[in-house]
């Protein structure tokens, strides 16, 4: 069963608009990431958030980890039409001797 | 991404039929996966490998079955194809610890069950 499930399932928004995903999780995890998937495309890895860590930034995204309410947040600041795609997180419960666990992902718009 | 390479991109079949689907890295990754994504269950693990000749069975294994003789190769092969494998595979890699387990996927292949 899906460790992570991602809320909400589908998103729209107009471009330069700040889009927010929030994951939540169930078990304990050692690091927790997301990845991006375009239509027709394989996934394709975003950034990745320790457990001991609680927000980090690569570019226009900044990533924030509670690991006391077992939940995450993706959020992608001035969003362009290119952002368009499919958001997933992933949880790694065990330093790598153990396969990510993906969520069902989110599915977002942004319309130009 | 040119370094994890799936195929065929797409397939066609008939129930009953064996389908092999391959998957072949050039990096030397000691991890591969096997994933198969369908709308509303989102990414969900067949099988994956540590290393050549370990492999393990993932949430939805039945039906399916992989090898990996060498390090660059995991064929994922339907033994006798149902339509309820309709479905997106994905493959992917990652290296060792150091990677941090981020992992690497191709392209995909739709196979489609008739």
């Amino acid at each position: 069963s899906q460790q992570g499930e991602e809320d909400p399932q589908a998103l729209s928004i107009q471009e330069g608009e700040n889009a927010t995903m929030n994951c939540s999780y169930k078990t304990s995890i050692n690091n927790l990431q997301w990845y991006r998937q375009n239509s027709g495309r394989g996934l394709v890895h975003l950034i990745l958030i320790r457990s001991n860590e609680r927000e980090k930034h690569s570019g226009r995204l900044r990533v924030t980890l509670d690991t006391s309410k077992k939940s995450s947040s993706l959020l992608i600041t001035a969003s362009r039409a290119a952002d368009t795609a499919s958001y997933f997180c992933a949880t790694d419960r065990n330093s790598g001797n153990t396969p990510l666990v993906f969520g069902k992902g989110t599915r977002l718009s942004v319309i130009a | 991404d040119a370094g994890i390479t799936q195929s065929p991109r797409y397939k066609i079949t008939e129930t009953g039929r064996q389908v092999t689907l391959m998957c072949h890295q050039t990096w030397s990754h000691s991890y591969m996966f096997w994933y198969r994504q369908d709308l509303g269950h989102g990414l969900r693990l067949i099988y994956y490998s540590a290393a050549a000749d370990i492999t393990d069975k993932g949430e939805v294994s039945d039906g399916y079955v992989v090898s990996r003789s060498k390090t660059e190769n995991f064929p994922l092969t339907l033994e006798s194809a149902t339509r309820s494998q309709t479905s997106v595979y994905f493959c992917a890699s990652r290296g060792g610890v150091a990677a941090k387990n981020i992992q690497y996927f191709g392209a995909g292949t739709r196979l489609s069950v008739l």
